[in-house]
C-alpha cells in the first residue's frame, strides 16, 4: 500500500519561493509519474507538474516559468519549488502518484498561505 | 485547450437515491475520462477511470458512462458517506472539470 507524506512551509510572503516535498513509502517509485496539484480555497483543481524517477518533467503552461519539479531517488522523494509567490498562489497544494495521467494516491495536503 | 464542464453544480438528495452527474468536454475525447470524490479537508480519491471501470475498492453503487463529449457519473442509492464534491478529468491531459458538490437532505 502506497503512502505519500508531504511537508512544506505554509506561511510565505509575496515574492518568496514555496518549496515542498513528497515522500513515498511502499509501492514501486520508478513505474509512475508523480504530480503536484492545488487547490485554492473553496476552488477546484489544477495541475501544476509532474516529474519521473529519471528526471523527466512536464509542467502546467500557466506556471512553467516559475515551477521546478526535482526528483531525489536515492530517498524516493521529489520536490516542488514555486517562485515569485503571490496571493494568487495560497492553495492547499497535494502530491500525488500519477499513471496515464490518473492519480490514485495522493498525499494529505499542506495549506500554503500567501499573505503581505 | 480542451475544456471541461460539469452539471449540476450542486445537488441536494436523500438517502436512497439516485444522483446523476453529467461532465461534457469541449470536444472528443473518446473514453479519456475519470471521476473522482473528494470529502472536505481530504485529498481527492479515484472513483472511476476510462470512463466507466471502477477504481479497486469503490463501491459498486458507483458507475460511469459515456464517450466522446458527453459522460455521466451515477450514485445508485445515495448513502450519507457520499456526501462530497465529485470532479470529472480529462484522462489524457491534466484538466479537470468544476466540481459538483453533492449534499444529503
Amino acid at each position: 500500500q502506497v503512502q505519500l507524506q508531504q511537508w512544506g512551509a505554509g506561511l510565505l510572503k509575496p515574492s518568496e519561493t514555496l518549496s515542498l516535498t513528497c515522500a513515498v513509502y511502499g509501492g514501486s517509485f520508478s513505474g509512475y509519474y508523480w504530480s503536484w496539484i492545488r487547490q485554492p480555497p473553496g476552488k477546484g483543481l489544477e495541475w501544476i507538474g509532474e516529474i519521473n524517477h529519471s528526471g523527466s518533467t512536464n509542467y502546467n503552461s500557466s506556471l512553467k516559468s516559475r515551477v521546478t519539479i526535482s526528483v531525489d531517488t536515492s530517498k524516493n522523494q521529489f520536490s516542488l519549488k514555486l517562485s515569485s509567490l503571490t496571493a494568487a498562489d495560497t492553495a492547499v497544494y497535494y502530491c500525488a502518484r500519477g499513471n496515464l495521467q490518473l492519480w490514485s494516491a495522493w498525499g494529505q495536503g499542506t495549506l500554503v498561505i500567501v499573505y503581505s | 485547450d480542451i475544456q471541461m464542464t460539469q452539471s449540476p453544480p450542486s445537488v441536494s438528495a436523500s438517502v436512497g437515491d439516485r444522483v446523476t452527474i453529467t461532465c461534457r468536454a469541449s470536444q472528443d475525447i473518446s473514453s479519456w475520462l475519470a471521476w473522482y470524490q473528494q470529502k472536505p479537508g481530504k485529498a481527492p480519491t479515484l472513483l472511476i477511470y476510462a470512463a466507466s471501470s471502477l477504481q479497486s475498492g469503490v463501491p459498486s453503487r458507483f458507475s460511469g458512462s459515456g464517450s466522446g463529449t458527453d459522460f455521466t457519473l451515477t450514485i445508485n442509492s445515495l448513502q450519507p458517506e457520499d456526501s462530497a464534491t465529485y470532479y470529472c478529468q480529462q484522462a489524457n491531459s491534466f484538466t479537470f472539470g468544476p466540481g459538483t458538490t453533492v449534499d444529503i437532505k
